[in-house]
């Protein structure tokens, strides 16, 4: 079985453009979350999609956006990026016969914005 | 709303050492409780998590912790520390609702020494 994966590792930018991070759930997983940690910090929730809809939305701008497909692979879409969104960016899968919210992590993507 | 709080932001110990790393949570509902430990570069690995039932819970790699719902406390223990244990690690709490996040504490970094 293999576990939750997501590519590139890391990745440059610059102030302004948009970048697609992307994330492959665990199988047998329908839920996915992604969530930022920034440097020195806990990670803190962006959103969480199931099948394919947004059923759940941290404190983060509209310009964070995201998509699930119906392989239950996933984007994160940020537009118009700052500086404040440099940071480890961590998928998250669970699988969908838990009542409980045991979510498994990927490795991330380190995402640095100049 | 949800909160959790780990009362030390590093712990410093020596290999052979017992540990514990404290963490404190608010909710005004029943709650999950979960320690993640993250090694350097790495995504987030489950160490154990509290569901119901036995307040103590036991992990991965010798770790347990203890629920004691009057304090609100999920405190991390293990009895002899290695090496190998020096990473960051991060209580977290989630409702028992579905859809719902993971909030996470800011990490407390152990460091074990010789």
């Amino acid at each position: 079985e293999t576990g939750v994966t997501q590519s590139p590792t890391h990745l440059i930018k610059t102030r302004g453009q948009q970048v697609t991070l992307r994330c492959s759930s665990q199988s047998g997983h329908n839920t996915v979350s992604w969530y930022q940690q920034a440097l020195g910090q806990g990670p803190q929730f962006i959103f969480q999609y199931y099948r394919e809809e947004e059923n759940g939305r941290g404190n983060f701008p509209p310009r964070f956006s995201g998509l699930q497909f119906p392989n239950y692979s996933s984007e994160l879409n940020v537009n118009a990026l700052e500086l404040d969104d440099s940071a480890l960016y961590l998928c998250a899968s669970r699988p969908q016969d838990r009542v409980y919210n045991e979510q498994f992590f990927g490795p991330g993507t380190r995402l640095t914005v100049l | 709303a949800q909160s959790v709080t780990q009362l030390d932001s590093q712990v410093p110990v020596f290999e052979e050492a017992p540990v514990e790393l404290r963490c404190n949570y608010s909710s005004s509902v029943s709650v999950y409780l979960f320690w993640y430990v993250q090694y350097p570069n790495q995504g987030l690995q489950l160490l154990l998590k509290y569901l119901s039932g036995s307040t103590l819970v036991k992990g991965i790699n010798g770790f347990e912790a203890e629920f004691n719902k009057s304090q609100t406390s999920f405190h991390l223990r293990k009895p002899s520390v290695h090496i190998s244990d020096t990473a960051e690690y991060f209580c977290a709490v989630s409702d028992n609702q579905a859809g719902t996040a993971l909030i996470f504490g800011k990490g407390t970094t152990l460091s074990v020494s010789s």
